[in-house]
């Protein structure tokens, strides 16, 4: 089984500063890991995905997550925000064994981009 | 955009009554699932789907049913609803690599 923890429920930033959002996992096999945003009122969109290979995934948006396997990581990263970028982010993982992919998610963390 | 769509979008219903949200989709993927959100939780798996007749349980299963007689759509009912269960329900669908496309959501309060 697998499980994901967002370690910040809300983070506030101002315009154009960067922003780290954090997220651990924990599984027994190897993983398949996501970051979704979702915008008020409506469904989850994809970001970016880590399946395999390079450690650094960039997304859309100019957004970027890191894979650290050894401390069971996948932070998400951007140099400058902009107000469009205020939302709600979910970090999500997959076991490799899992039949069809479902995921577990985390919590969230409603990122507030301020002016 | 990815062809889910779900119905009805907002619904409001009284504690007892069953309920019915229905997930359709033209994408032809093989799995389905059902999600609900809840401030705090994140997004929880309720059921899921992995072929027509296939369904199986997810961590919050208990007080729902699903059913998949067609590759298009996914049934998810509440036989007898309470106010735990107001919540914004969403579908998604995905193919083998766990990448999900997600519906708009279906808005559900039981008084």
């Amino acid at each position: 089984a697998q499980s994901v923890t967002q370690l910040d429920s809300q983070v506030p930033v101002f315009e154009e500063a960067p922003v780290e959002l954090r997220c651990n996992y924990s599984s027994s096999v190897s993983v398949y890991l996501f970051w979704y945003v979702q915008y008020p009122n409506q469904g989850l969109q994809l970001l970016l995905k880590y399946l395999s290979g390079s450690t650094l995934v960039k997304g859309i948006n100019g957004f970027e997550a890191e894979f650290n396997k050894s401390q069971t990581s996948f932070h998400l990263r951007k140099p400058s925000v902009h107000i469009s970028d205020t939302a709600e982010y979910f970090c999500a993982v997959s076991g490799i064994d899992n039949q069809g992919g479902k995921l577990i998610f985390g919590q969230g963390t409603e990122l507030s981009v301020k002016p | 955009d990815a062809g889910i769509t779900q119905s009805p979008r907002h619904k409001v219903t009284e504690t007892g009554t069953p309920v019915t949200l229905r997930c359709h989709q033209t994408e032809n993927h093989r799995y389905m699932y059902w999600y609900r959100q809840d401030p705090g939780h994140g997004l929880r798996l309720i059921h899921y789907s992995y072929g027509v007749k296939d369904t199986d349980k997810g961590e919050v299963s208990d007080g729902y049913s699903v059913s998949r007689s067609k590759t298009e759509d996914f049934l998810l009912t509440l036989e007898s609803a309470t106010s735990s269960q107001t919540s914004v329900y969403f579908c998604a669908i995905s193919d083998h690599t766990g990448e999900l496309f997600f519906g708009e959501g279906s808005r559900l309060t039981v008084l």
